[in-house]
């Protein structure tokens, strides 16, 4: 139980256009779903957290206006990135917080890498 | 200040060997929870153990252990009889109960098991 599908896993674009990432809680409600970017070789970055139905909080340094977030309900949440340029090429992944096993955990979409060209 | 570190970028370990790979960490939260996730090169994050800020008990889970030292705030993971299988990124991360319920994550350390 508990599996959040993320998609796509990977996407090209051109630079200019728009991506949206989707991650949807399968078998479970995701009140808040957390957003990581990860460059290669490096760890995972928070960018924001997304609580369904109101806005998301950005970390520092996140460009909320380049990286549209929307929860809009208990099971999906999406992360847009727009006007898309090459050095917002990465690796995209998503985490909801579940119960499982008796504590409080977190599971993980499979990751979007997109590439911008 | 780093809040998760990960002293050991990279480590060899020869198959069948044990291996210990580093996480220290800094909090002033007396509740908090700390993980450990495999990251292979497929780039899906892989749960394999958690420790809880008062969890008297070191964590333990198949062939994964926890070291936890709370005084010298340090959670070293523990793989015994290391397998091919276990080459891959490991990130430690940390749950400050105050402080939103993100993860944060340490800089990660790579393991390759030579055969």
């Amino acid at each position: 139980g508990a599996v959040v599908s993320q998609h796509p896993s990977r996407v090209i674009c051109k630079s200019g256009t728009s991506v949206k990432i989707e991650c949807r809680s399968l078998d479970f409600q995701a009140t808040t779903m957390f957003w990581y970017r990860q460059f290669p070789k490096k760890s995972l970055m928070l960018m924001a957290t997304s609580n369904e139905g109101s806005k998301a909080t950005y970390e520092q340094g996140v460009e909320k206006d380049k990286f549209l977030i929307n929860h809009a309900s208990l099971t999906l949440s999406t992360l847009t990135v727009t006007s898309a340029h090459p050095e917002d090429s990465s690796f995209y992944i998503c985490s909801a917080r579940v119960w499982t096993g008796g504590i409080y955990g977190y599971t993980f979409g499979s990751g979007t890498r997109l590439t911008v060209v | 200040a780093q809040k998760i570190t990960q002293t050991q970028p990279g480590m060899f370990v020869q198959e069948k060997e044990a291996v210990t790979l580093d996480c220290t960490y800094d909090t002033s939260d007396q509740s908090y929870g700390l993980f450990w996730y495999k990251q292979p090169s497929s780039g899906e994050m892989i749960f394999l153990i958690y420790q809880g800020s008062y969890d008297e008990q070191n964590a333990t889970e198949g062939r994964y252990s926890l070291n936890f030292q709370k005084a010298r705030k340090s959670a070293n993971l523990v793989i015994s009889a290391s397998q091919l299988g276990d080459s891959a990124m490991y990130f430690c991360a940390m749950r400050e109960n105050n402080a939103g319920n993100m993860l944060t994550f340490g800089g990660g350390t790579r393991l390759m098991v030579k055969p």
